[in-house]
């Protein structure tokens, strides 16, 4: 059973628009919530996190949102750019010996 | 400082043979993970090693195994390799906790014929 779900594989958006990626979740235990971007042939790069005390997250152009009621995550990207197209991973982690989980991916694509 | 570093980065095996996986953490770091990523499944968790005990393990067969050095240097083996082992290999290396403080590697792509 997956315990991280991301229903979108892919989501096209337009160059300086907002970019919205979802992510849902089982475990109400979860501590931190995790966004990984990634490109081919490259391992996923870090991008932005949220802990579970917490509903909101900013930094730059990226935004996390948390809502524990429904066990939902997303990832804002404003403005989008063109060099944001890549696959993103949202993760999650709980617990002192757990191991972040991870969702199946949506691919980005920002067209000029 | 330098990050995680996998070896090799590309390999071809053909069925039935064993492949050795190498990663080297960041400096510093004592905990090393592994994933699996195929087409459709996402990143996959294999396994965790921390101070050279592992200390989680997903939901692979035994045919996958780890182990971590008193260097905190990561090998993984798979043996009996089959066609549906053909995955890039991805490690990170984090200080022991997840709140965003895992590093990848470029990781291994793996290739079984």
């Amino acid at each position: 059973d997956q315990q991280v779900k991301q229903n979108s594989p892919s989501l096209s958006v337009q160059e300086g628009r907002i970019s919205i990626l979802n992510c849902d979740y089982t475990n109400s235990m979860f501590d931190y919530f995790l966004w990984y971007k990634k490109y081919p042939a490259e391992g996923p790069t870090f991008l932005i996190s949220i802990s579970s005390i917490k509903d909101k997250n900013e930094d730059g152009r990226f935004t996390v949102f948390l809502n524990k009621s429904a066990k939902h995550l997303s990832l804002h990207i404003v403005p989008s750019q063109p060099g944001d197209s890549a696959v993103y991973f949202c993760a999650v982690y709980g617990g002192r010996y757990s191991t972040l989980t991870f969702g199946k991916g949506t691919m980005l694509l920002v067209s000029p | 400082k330098a990050g995680v570093t996998q070896t090799p980065r590309y390999l071809i095996k053909t069925r039935g043979q064993q492949v050795t996986l190498s990663c080297s953490p960041i400096s510093g770091h004592r905990s090393v993970s592994w994933y699996q990523q195929t087409p459709g499944q996402g990143l996959q968790f294999l396994f965790e090693y921390f101070s050279e005990t592992q200390r989680n393990k997903g939901n692979f067969p035994g045919r996958f195994s780890g182990r971590q050095f008193s260097n905190s240097r990561s090998e993984m083996n798979v043996s009996t390799l089959e066609l549906g082992d053909s995955a890039l290999y991805l490690c990170a290396s984090s200080l022991g906790g997840g709140e965003g403080g895992y590093t990848f590697g470029s990781g291994t792509r793996l290739t079984v014929v």
